[in-house]
């Protein structure tokens, strides 16, 4: 089995700042995927973003991108020019390569809150 | 094209009483997914199916049963409601992905059914 672990329960920043969101995870599996999703008060989840763990590229879109570092077993996100839209609830999730059936493994997620 | 629908969207229920949510999905998926959120935690799935007439349990099973009988549905059944399954729940929906090398395949969300249980 594997464990997420995010040990920021709540971050605030300024609007306009960058903000880092800590993820770590244990797993004995050598091929996964791994995410951050996003969750607004509408409680809707919404993926942010992605990384497969056989890449060694860093995952980005748009103002997101991740750092992943699969020997500390480590993936954070990093929100460039913070909006205050970005105020949400963020999981880092983890899903081992061909276990879709499986379905994903959650942290208990980081309260975001951008400061206007 | 709906994605993934929930019924309902609140509920309350006295405890020993039994009801039923529902998910539906359009997108011809495979795989389908129900998940509980509780306060400060995450997503913790309950049940699964990878296809019509199969069912799978996932990390907090017990209280729950689920049934898979058309491909674009699934069922999520609490036969005698206990305050400690008073939770948000989610239901998901993803493509099988074609083979362990495969590319990866996004779950779609529903909306999400918050239950309280007195």
């Amino acid at each position: 089995a594997q464990t997420v672990t995010q040990s920021q329960p709540e971050m605030s920043v300024q609007e306009a700042e960058t903000v880092t969101l800590s993820c770590t995870y244990d797993t004995s599996e050598s091929n996964y995927y791994l995410f951050w999703y996003k969750q607004p008060p509408s409680r809707q989840m919404i993926l942010v973003i992605r990384q497969e763990a056989y890449k060694q590229q860093n995952a980005t879109e748009n103002r997101f991108s991740v750092n992943f570092q699969k020997a500390a077993k480590s993936f954070s996100l990093k929100i460039s020019d913070s909006q205050l839209g970005d105020t949400a609830m963020y999981f880092c999730a983890f899903m081992k390569l061909g276990g879709g059936a499986d379905g994903l493994t959650f942290g208990k997620g980081t309260h975001l809150i951008i400061q206007p | 094209n709906a994605g993934v629908t929930q019924t309902p969207k609140f509920r309350v229920l006295k405890t020993g009483q039994s009801m039923t949510l529902l998910c539906a999905q359009d997108m011809n998926h495979e795989y389908m997914y129900w998940y509980r959120q509780d306060p400060g935690m995450g997503l913790r799935l309950i049940h699964y199916s990878v296809g019509e007439g199969t069912t799978a349990k996932g990390e907090v099973p017990d209280g729950y049963n689920v049934s898979r009988l058309k491909k674009q549905n699934f069922l999520l059944g609490l036969e005698s409601a206990a305050p400690s399954q008073t939770s948000v729940y989610f239901c998901a929906s993803s493509h099988r992905t074609p083979g362990l090398a495969g590319p990866w395949d996004e779950q779609f969300f529903g909306p999400g059914t918050r239950l309280t249980v007195l």
